[in-house]
């Protein structure tokens, strides 16, 4: 069965200290990836998204993310964290299903930004 | 450009009361998918419509049922509410083509079940 694991439920950096969060998957081929944002009270806001080619992507707010076919991986990273950046991280493949595609998102890392 | 709207934001029903939860896609979309996001989890899929039709549903029991209009709005209907059936309930649009959709969310639905 398909699924997406994201190892770390909290994680805690320094405002200005790199980050990364991790994600993999299981799927029997490669599906298309996601990493979206979620602030307290709000819905979920799309951060970058894979679908084939460069397997590094950028997305918003200075994100990136790298595919790694080898690992089932899909790591989202950002060089320095900036204290609006504390909220929770989902990662998520789509994959085709009916004509359509299916979505199933990982559990989530919340992140906290020290000052 | 209006993104995706949900109502209500918050409300409390109990146990055994039905509820129903409004959803106006992204101006452009026409497909519309619903998620159950409990506490400290990530979004569950509910079911997707499409055309007025559900094309797909993920594994919730059949009191959780849901219509899409003609000017592409939807609504999902949970019945005889359970405890457990307390959750924020998202909506996301998408626009069908080909390749995979990106989802639009809205904010969501906060529902309490007493």
């Amino acid at each position: 069965a398909q699924s997406v694991t994201q190892p770390d439920i909290h994680i805690t950096v320094s405002e200005g200290a790199s980050l990364e969060l991790r994600c993999n998957y299981s799927y029997g081929a490669t599906p298309y990836l996601f990493w979206y944002v979620q602030s307290p009270g709000q819905g979920l806001q799309l951060l970058l998204k894979y679908f084939s080619g460069d397997t590094l992507v950028q997305g918003i707010k200075g994100f990136e993310a790298e595919f790694k076919r080898s690992q089932s991986s899909f790591n989202l990273r950002k060089p320095s964290v900036h204290w609006s950046d504390a909220a929770e991280y989902f990662c998520a493949v789509g994959r085709p299903i009916s004509g359509t595609y299916k979505y199933i998102f990982g559990t989530g890392t919340r992140l906290k930004v020290l000052a | 450009d209006a993104g995706v709207t949900q109502s209500p934001t918050h409300l409390i029903k109990t146990r055994g009361q039905q509820v129903t939860l409004r959803c106006s896609p992204k101006s452009g979309h026409d497909t519309v998918s619903w998620y159950q996001q409990a506490l400290g989890q990530g979004p569950q899929f509910i079911f997707q419509y499409y055309e007025e039709e559900e094309r797909q549903r993920g594994n919730f029991p059949d009191r959780f049922s849901g219509h899409q209009f003609p000017n592409y709005s939807s609504e999902l209907n949970v019945n005889a509410l359970l405890l457990g059936d307390s959750a924020l309930y998202l909506c996301a649009s998408s626009l069908e083509g080909r390749g995979a959709n990106v989802l639009t969310f809205g904010a969501g639905s906060r529902l309490t079940v007493l």
